[in-house]
């Protein structure tokens, strides 16, 4: 089945420092979707990709879509407390293959 | 008020129970999906639907049974609870057929602890 890599699993920064995480794939995506989840909630969507090259932000969090559908980034600016949880990537194969594939999370601590 | 939500948020019982966790949406979605997610490993797909009449296994769904009972309610069943079972099991929804559109958005989560 697909694979999905999600790196790092963990960051400590400080408040003020920009975050980077990304997700590689073993196959294709067409659709790449990025999730916070913070403690006791479910996930909460924060930005889907629909298109290879795709660029997309919203606010301080700004994700790409991988030219070759493999892979994809989130950035996180200027981090702040708040901005403490788990950011899953998730691939979406697209037409009928509508179910998603998981990666195993990052886990984003920052310090005040 | 939520668009998706669980219930019970918290359960403990033991191992042989009978367990059914209840997920309802007013998202007008037809799409229903039940996760199980355990530390480091992220979300698994337990068992998915497109419409009240559609039901299909995921990935874990062994030991694991479903009920569509209509567009805006999705239950999952543990026929038999056992230890390994315990984990925190999300719902989710999705709308049909329009590009782009897939998207699943998630309810609170319920978290079953099996002893």
């Amino acid at each position: 089945g697909q694979q999905l890599n999600q790196s790092p699993q963990s960051m400590f920064i400080q408040e003020g420092e920009d975050v980077s995480m990304n997700c590689t794939s073993s196959s294709i995506f067409n659709t790449w979707l990025w999730y916070k989840q913070e403690p006791g909630e479910g996930p909460v969507l924060l930005i889907a990709l629909y298109k290879a090259g795709e660029l997309t932000s919203n606010g301080r969090l700004t994700a790409q879509f991988g030219i070759t559908r493999k892979d994809s980034f989130l950035n996180i600016s200027a981090s702040i407390p708040s901005d403490v949880g788990i950011y899953f990537c998730a691939g979406q194969g697209g037409g009928s293959n509508y179910k998603l594939t998981f990666g195993k999370g990052t886990l984003l601590t920052v310090n005040p | 008020d939520a668009d998706v939500t669980q219930t019970p948020r918290n359960r403990i019982t033991k191992t042989g129970k009978r367990i059914m966790l209840e997920c309802s949406q007013t998202k007008g979605h037809d799409r229903m999906y039940w996760y199980r997610q355990d530390p480091g490993l992220g979300l698994r797909l337990i068992y998915y639907s497109f419409d009240v009449k559609d039901i299909n296994k995921g990935e874990i769904s062994d030991g694991y049974s479903v009920s569509r009972q209509a567009q805006a309610k999705f239950s999952l069943s543990l026929e038999s609870a056992i230890p390994n079972q315990t984990a925190l099991y999300f719902c989710a929804t999705s709308e049909q057929g329009v590009v782009g559109s897939d998207t699943q958005y998630f309810g609170p989560g319920t978290r079953l602890t099996v002893l």
